[in-house]
């Protein structure tokens, strides 16, 4: 079946800080991959994605690349800001299929 | 762009009414839309499949007698909560899928029963 593990948190990180968000995957034939972010009560909203190995997705300074060797999409920032601070979620979904969700990770950048 | 929105944002209801959810892709048009339910703290739980035109697939243990969804067009999705009571209360989140793989989601609607 398909499942997706995230890091769990919270995370509490400093401004400026250096952000890994790591996920990893279980998945028959070939997934996209995507990052969700939801900020306080509201809904979620595609952050990047990624449709095959090696690509990269990329928005707002955070990256991630699909590595099919290690089932892998982390997620990465190279300096967060206070307004990086939210639920982020890690998900894939088989061609017209559902999204299966990691179970999110609780991010708070204090300034 | 992909955009996906809610009506209303928030209902308080009385324990015994219906309460109807309407969930609108803006622009572009969806042949499948998907309903979610969020606690707090928790990761989404997908409520129920909605294809246009035809009945919705309810997941394991979702009453489809309760959450009544109506898939009318191409960029309408309708949930209804039935008799509602204070433990429906909760975070109902739609999203649209565009393409084969794309999903949007909507703002979310928060439903409180008392």
């Amino acid at each position: 079946g398909n499942s997706v593990t995230q890091m769990e948190g919270p995370v509490t990180l400093s401004e400026e800080a250096f952000l890994t968000i790591n996920c990893t995957y279980t998945a028959t034939g070939y997934p996209s991959l995507f990052w969700y972010v939801q900020y306080p009560g509201e809904g979620l909203q595609l952050l990047l994605k990624a449709t095959k190995a090696d690509d990269k997705g990329s928005n707002k300074g955070f990256e991630a690349t699909y590595r099919k060797e290690t089932t892998s999409f982390h997620l990465e920032k190279g300096s967060v800001q206070v307004s990086d601070s939210a639920v982020y979620f890690c998900a894939l979904t088989p061609v017209a299929q559902k999204l299966v969700f990691g179970q999110g990770t609780r991010l708070t950048i204090n300034p | 762009g992909a955009v996906v929105s809610q009506h209303p944002s928030w209902v308080i209801c009385k324990s015994g009414t219906s309460v109807k959810i309407e969930c609108r892709s803006l622009d572009f048009q969806a042949t499948t839309m998907f309903w979610y339910r969020q606690f707090p703290k928790q990761s989404l739980m997908l409520m129920a499949t909605s294809n246009e035109g035809s009945k919705a697939t309810y997941e394991q243990g979702v009453e489809k007698d309760k959450f009544l969804i109506n898939h009318a067009s191409l960029t309408l999705s309708t949930l209804t909560v039935t008799s509602a009571h204070p433990e429906d209360s909760s975070f109902y989140i739609c999203s649209a899928r565009k393409g084969f793989r794309e999903q949007y989601f909507g703002p979310g609607t928060r439903l409180t029963v008392t």
